[in-house]
């Protein structure tokens, strides 16, 4: 049973508008969501977080927004660009322990 | 970045042989874990340790082993490689005073 989820495989965007990433949790004692950034043939790269207590994090271009009566949280990107192009992977942290639940993951494509 | 090394890098093996990753960090952090990336699964949690010689199972451990005797090395162990431990492997380390974690290169094995 997955318990983050990613429903959409692949998105595409024009340059310079806005990437809307989505995911939905099952669990509604997570307590704190990353999101990480992969290129082909790399590591997954930690890109921004957000703890249940809050609704909203913001770093440069991406902001993450947590709706925890909807157990959703999304990553925005303004604006995108073609050096975004990755996969992104969101991830629950299992309370009470240094575990973590990664969603399968959704490829974003910038197109210049 | 965090020093994570992985090796290999790559690896081809039979069917039946055991084989072993290797994971290294020099960040001198408490908590080491082992995922498996697959097409429609993104990471799945194998293993992960908490202390030297403290470890604990992930979602899909069946088949894989971990030792940690060390603060800086965690091995994987794949005691008679079947074709569907064929995937890429990640380590990730974090330091326990955020939850954000690092991930190594990846080693890439198939299994024929």
């Amino acid at each position: 049973d997955q318990q983050v989820k990613q429903n959409s495989p692949s998105l595409s965007v024009q340059e310079g508008r806005i990437s809307i990433l989505n995911c939905d949790y099952t669990n509604s004692m997570f307590d704190y969501f990353l999101w990480y950034k992969k290129y082909p043939a790399e590591g997954p790269t930690f890109l921004i977080s957000i703890s249940s207590i809050k609704d909203k994090n913001e770093d440069g271009r991406f902001t993450v927004f947590l709706n925890k009566s909807a157990k959703h949280l999304s990553l925005h990107i303004v604006p995108s660009q073609p050096g975004d192009s990755a996969v992104y992977f969101c991830a629950a942290s299992d309370p009470g322990t240094y575990k973590y639940i990664f969603g399968t993951g959704t490829r974003l494509k910038v197109l210049a | 970045d965090a020093g994570i090394t992985q090796s290999p890098r790559h690896k081809v093996t039979e069917t039946g042989t055991p084989v072993t990753l290797r994971c290294h960090q020099t960040e001198n952090h408490r908590y080491m874990y082992w995922y498996r990336q697959d097409p429609g699964h993104g990471l799945r949690l194998i293993h992960y340790s908490y202390g030297v010689k403290d470890t604990d199972k992930g979602e899909v451990s069946d088949g894989y082993s971990v030792s940690r005797s060390k603060t800086e090395d965690f091995l994987l162990t794949l005691e008679s490689a079947t074709s569907s431990q064929t995937s890429v492997y990640f380590c990730a380390t974090s330091g326990g005073d955020s939850y954000e974690q690092y991930f190594g290169p990846g080693t890439r094995l198939t299994v024929t």
